[in-house]
């Protein structure tokens, strides 16, 4: 199986400041057409995970642009360019390149 | 408009089979693959199977021995079977729609329970 590893697994972030949250993947998610298999989602408390980013690097209908996805090899980031209040929840990243498809354990991100 | 909505007996007894649907509306289930996911509670989500209609299914290795993902087109719904629950399957299970791999729409989710 594909091992994903998150850093930091938890987050405290001033609304209004910048946010990273970081993956890496046990081997390369770099499928022969070109993209990244691998996404982000975000829980909010009490709500089903909603997708962020996929391929690697882009947004999902309706995430605004506050939100973005780079990968270098099998390290992956989610930047938060200026966090909002409703950013709060888990991050999680998973990769969809070989089943069974695996999830990183999760970052909570909360505000100071 | 795509819609998910899961269902599920809440408690199910150690031993016995899960069976959980999941009813779709606003897309045919014959058009997109369609993913079951669970998150134990106070942890992190896992990846259980999916299946494309009339095609593939791909079970985790780690569940592939249990379970059965299956779908009806009469009723536009997808289901899951879980047998010889332990109190390790308490969880939520959410179903969730994907075409090009990335899981794009999901349910509120049905909590389970394993417990005698």
């Amino acid at each position: 199986d594909i091992v994903m590893t998150q850093s930091p697994l938890s987050l405290s972030v001033t609304p209004g400041e910048p946010a990273s949250i970081s993956c890496r993947s046990s081997q390369g998610l770099l499928h022969s057409n070109g993209y990244h298999y691998l996404d982000w989602y975000l829980q909010k408390p009490g709500q089903s995970p909603q997708l962020l980013i996929h391929l690697g690097s882009t947004r999902a209908s309706g995430v605004p642009d506050r939100f973005s996805g780079g990968a270098s090899g099998t390290d992956f980031t989610l930047k938060i360019s200026r966090v909002e209040p409703e950013d709060v929840g888990v991050y999680y990243c998973m990769q969809t390149l070989q089943t069974p498809w695996t999830f990183g354990q999760g970052t909570k991100v909360d505000l100071k | 408009q795509v819609q998910l909505q899961e269902a599920g007996p809440g408690v199910v007894k150690p031993s016995e089979t899960l069976s959980l649907t999941c009813n779709v509306s606003g897309v045919p289930i014959y058009s997109y693959y369609w993913n079951w996911i669970r998150q134990p509670p106070g942890k992190g989500l896992e990846w259980i199977g999916n299946m494309f209609f009339g095609g593939s299914t791909k079970y985790n290795p780690s569940l592939e021995s249990r379970v059965t993902i299956f779908g009806d087109t009469s009723k536009n719904q997808v289901s899951l079977n879980l047998t010889s629950v332990t109190a390790a399957d308490t969880a939520v299970y959410y179903c969730a729609k994907s075409l090009s791999g990335s899981l794009e729409s999901w349910g509120q989710g049905t909590r389970v329970t394993v417990s005698s």
